[in-house]
């Protein structure tokens, strides 16, 4: 079956840029998702890459994606403490009305 | 913009209580999903539904059941609560037009409803 693979947590300093890394088995994909969701709220899109792209830029994410290895990454620049939150990698698999499949979520921990 | 609401944030129910949890989207949205979330684990899909009066097991609907009788509700029920059932409740919804329809295959969520049960 599917699988969604990221580590559970990543701390970082103020002001640094964070890297969260994913890695997926699906290569059937069409999309594929990163969510952020803050304490005690439900899931929110934060942006989402087509899987015939390499990289999506928007402000401060950069989404880079690696189709031949299956992995995902989102870099955060000038990381701030608003960011601190559980972010998660989701996939299509291929679409349909099942959903998405989903990482464990990993804790962007923000160091002073 | 996309609302999911889930109609309780919180609930507190004993062992072997009937439970509901209500879920509304406004987005004429023809997919909903129930998942649970627990620490370490993630989002697991109980159950979800792609049109009225469909759906379809998830990865752990056991202990649970669903009811989706208009397009806009799905419901979740636990007939009898036990404490192991005790976790965060998030609601999705999402559209079926694929591509063509310019689908992202996004899902929305609601704020969650967490649930303990004693």
């Amino acid at each position: 079956g599917e699988d969604v693979e990221q580590s559970l947590f990543l701390s970082v300093r103020e002001g640094d840029s964070s890297v969260i890394n994913c890695t997926y088995t699906d290569s059937s994909s069409t999309y594929l998702y990163w969510y952020k969701q803050e304490p005690g709220a439900g899931l929110q899109l934060l942006t989402y890459i087509f899987s015939n792209m390499d990289m999506k830029q928007d402000q401060r994410l950069t989404v880079l994606l690696n189709k031949k290895d299956k992995h995902l990454s989102l870099r955060i620049a000038d990381t701030q403490t608003g960011d601190s939150a559980i972010y998660f990698c989701a996939e299509d698999s291929g679409g349909g009305a099942d959903g998405l499949t989903f990482g464990k979520g990993t804790h962007l921990i923000i160091q002073p | 913009d996309v609302k999911v609401t889930q109609s309780s944030r919180y609930l507190v129910k004993r062992t072997g209580e009937k439970v509901f949890l209500e879920c509304v989207q406004d987005m004429d949205h023809e997919n909903m999903f129930w998942y649970r979330q627990d620490p370490g684990l993630g989002l697991r899909l109980i159950y979800f539904s792609y049109d009225v009066k469909m759906k379809e097991k998830g990865d752990i609907p056991e202990g649970y059941s669903v009811s989706r009788e208009k397009k806009e509700r799905f419901s979740l029920i636990l007939e009898s609560a036990s404490t192991n059932q005790t976790s965060m409740y998030l609601c999705a919804s999402s559209l079926n037009g694929g591509l063509i329809r310019g689908d992202t295959g996004e899902l929305f969520f609601g704020e969650g409803s967490r649930l303990t049960v004693l």
